[in-house]
């Protein structure tokens, strides 16, 4: 059964980058498959921020774009997201997730981040 | 963008009574393109019904999806104490966007 997780800094300063990992255990990244970011905030519903495919294309969400990256390396089996120019705004929990058919099959067991100085 | 609705808010409902969860969409959304999720407190999203109507691996066959074009149901038709949680629907656009509803929260009364 394919499982994941997510791992990085919980705290990062207002203006700085988040960066986050995510690692795949039980299945290869690049079975054909893609691979998504999700946030929440706090006591708020879900987002979706972007996803990416094991030959690293990639398909953002509009209201991120400017600010976000995501990149896959197979090598390591992982999965990363970079979000650039945070602010409290973008404090939440990130969940990584892997797809099924046209929705989220596999999911990370989300890492709360917070941007404070 | 497709905007998802979702009714009503919350839903407070007793256990082994029959739950009925709506999801709206803002234009038509293929069928295949629609997917229901449950959320526990501090859990990560469970994945439950895809393709509008189809169970996910080892769903119990009391969740049940249906519906097409604008308007989708999760039923679901004798609760359980563990049913009671946050209901997201989602839907998957031609731009390969994914986007969510707002969420139902089931509680108990």
């Amino acid at each position: 059964q394919v499982q994941l997780q997510e791992s990085g800094p919980g705290l990062v300063k207002p203006s700085g980058t988040l960066s986050l990992t995510c690692t795949v255990s039980g299945g290869s990244i690049s079975n054909d498959n893609w691979w998504s970011w999700v946030r929440q905030s706090p006591g708020k519903g879900l987002e979706w921020i972007g996803e990416t495919s094991h030959g690293g294309a990639t398909t953002y969400n509009p209201s991120l774009k400017s600010r976000v990256t995501i990149s896959v390396d197979k090598s390591r089996n992982q999965f990363s997201l970079k979000l650039n120019s945070v602010t409290a705004a973008d404090t939440a929990f990130y969940y990584c997730a892997g797809h099924g058919f046209y929705s989220l099959e596999w999911w990370g067991q989300g890492t709360l981040v917070t941007v404070s100085s | 963008e497709i905007v998802l609705t979702q009714s009503p808010g919350t839903l407070s409902l007793s256990p082994g009574e029959r739950a009925t969860l709506s999801c709206r969409a803002s234009q038509s959304v293929s069928s295949n393109y629609l997917a229901w999720y449950q959320q526990k407190p501090g859990q990560a999203p469970r994945l439950l019904i895809y393709a509008a109507s189809i169970r996910a691996t080892g769903i119990p066959d009391r969740f049940s999806g249906s519906g097409s074009g604008t308007d989708f149901t999760l039923t679901i038709s004798r609760l359980e104490p563990e049913d009671f949680a946050v209901y997201y629907c989602q839907q998957y656009d031609s731009s390969r966007m994914y986007t969510f509803g707002q969420g139902t929260k089931l509680e108990i009364k």
